[in-house]
């Protein structure tokens, strides 16, 4: 079956570091890749995707890269700001399957 | 993209009473998913509802604890039954889009 391990949190770092969070996928086929955000007392937030291989998927000045090689999809920005503190999950879906599999969330906590 | 609204946001509970959670999509779509979040864990799948049949429940939940309605291809409401302070989680409905999920906002129930 499918399954996402995600890098264990929680996560400190200052303001302006930089970031990365790790996620690596278990799956069959060719799965679409996802990064969701989820801000204190707020649903989730697709904050980017990337749908096949070498796809680099952004927004926000996050990035990832579908690497089908080694099976990852490591979130990475380049300056963290106090209002990126919020709770990370990675996730995949096979589609025709329909069902996200997610990561089990890492929490970021940004310091000024 | 499709827009889902969920309500209620937030809901207290008491102890053996039933809460319904409705889902409205502002478009057609074929499945809905129901997940459940609880504190500080990562999203679990409940059931997936297709208009037109039974809600298909994943291990470890059953309809009598979480009744599904899916009467049109817009409208899932998702009943949490008979409720336990275990039962006090996020619940958030889903659904998919070519190659993307879009969440409701999410419910956030305390029993008590």
């Amino acid at each position: 079956g499918n399954s996402v391990t995600q890098m264990e949190g929680p996560v400190t770092l200052s303001e302006e570091a930089f970031l990365t969070i790790n996620c690596t996928y278990t799956a069959t086929g060719y799965p679409s890749l996802f990064w969701y955000v989820q801000y204190p007392g707020e649903g989730l937030q697709l904050l980017l995707k990337a749908t096949k291989a070498d796809d680099k998927g952004s927004n926000k000045g996050f990035e990832a890269t579908y690497r089908k090689e080694t099976t990852s999809f490591h979130l990475e920005k380049g300056s963290v700001q106090v209002s990126d503190s919020a709770v990370y999950f990675c996730a995949l879906i096979n589609f025709g399957n329909e069902k996200l599999t997610f990561g089990t969330g890492t929490r970021l906590t940004i310091i000024p | 993209s499709a827009v889902i609204s969920q309500k209620p946001s937030r809901d207290i509970c008491q102890r053996g009473t039933s809460l319904t959670i409705q889902c409205q999509v502002d478009s057609q779509v074929t499945m809905m998913f129901w997940y459940r979040q609880q504190p500080g864990q990562s999203l679990t799948l409940i059931a997936t509802a297709n208009q037109g049949s039974e809600a298909t429940y994943e291990s470890g939940f059953v309809i009598d604890k979480f009744p599904i309605s899916r009467p049109n291809l817009t409208f899932s409401t998702l009943t949490v039954s008979n409720m336990s302070p275990e039962d006090s989680s996020i619940y958030l409905c889903s659904s998919t889009e070519v190659t993307e999920a879009f969440f409701g906002q999410g419910t956030r129930l305390t029993v008590v």
